[in-house]
């Protein structure tokens, strides 16, 4: 199985900071149709998950544009251009190239 | 609106089994690969199950072979996962979700104990 491995898995943050999250997989992620599929999701206290970015840079409908994706191969990070306190809760990378898909352990965000 | 409504969780004994459904409503269901994923109690998400549109092809995580089977009604939007020997480590909110992973339910508790 693809290891997806997060840090730092604990991320206090003040208002108006940027914050970062790299995510690293034990295999390449490039498909065999030339995409990667590597996504973020946050998931606020109590609630589901949301999915913010899909195919590694691409943010989906209606997630703020203080949110962004890079990386490439193995090496993936998000990005929080300035955090807000909505923007509390935790955050995993996933990976749909290979089945079984799998998640990295999880980044919890909070205020400092 | 779309939205994913789980249901049929609850408390069941080790050994026991226990079928949860998924109601879809706000999008064509039959157009979309559809998933079970799970997160136990204070811990990280895991993937369970997966299902093709049309039902033809089905995956599973190492851990649930030959105990839990997907499947799906696109007449009745409904997706479902039978869960049949459960274990302790099954205990979960299990969500239901669409594609890949880019609507998720509400989610429904599973609670395996005796």
């Amino acid at each position: 199985d693809v290891v997806m491995t997060q840090s730092p898995l604990s991320l206090p943050v003040t208002l108006g900071q940027p914050a970062s999250i790299s995510c690293r997989s034990s295999q390449s992620l490039v498909y065999s149709d030339g995409n990667t599929y590597l996504n973020w999701f946050q998931q606020r206290p109590g609630q589901s998950p949301r999915r913010l970015i899909y195919k590694v840079s691409n943010r989906d409908s209606g997630v703020p544009d203080r949110f962004s994706g890079s990386g490439s191969g193995t090496d993936f990070t998000l990005q929080i251009s300035r955090v807000e306190a909505e923007d509390v809760g935790v955050y995993y990378c996933m990976q749909g190239t290979r089945w079984p898909y799998t998640f990295g352990q999880g980044t919890k965000l909070e205020i400092k | 609106e779309v939205q994913l409504v789980e249901s049929g969780g609850g408390l069941v004994q080790p050994g026991g089994s226990l079928r949860l459904s998924c109601a879809a409503s706000g999008f064509t269901f039959s157009s979309h690969w559809m998933s079970w994923v799970r997160q136990a109690p204070g811990k990280g998400l895991e993937w369970v199950a997966n299902i093709k549109q049309e039902g033809s092809e089905k995956d599973y995580v190492d851990s649930v072979k030959g105990r839990f089977t997907i499947s799906r009604d696109n007449a009745k939007n409904s997706l479902y996962l039978q869960m049949n020997s459960l274990r302790a480590e099954d205990t979960a909110v299990y969500y239901c979700t669409r594609g890949l992973l880019n609507i998720w339910g509400q989610g429904t508790m599973v609670t395996v104990s005796s």
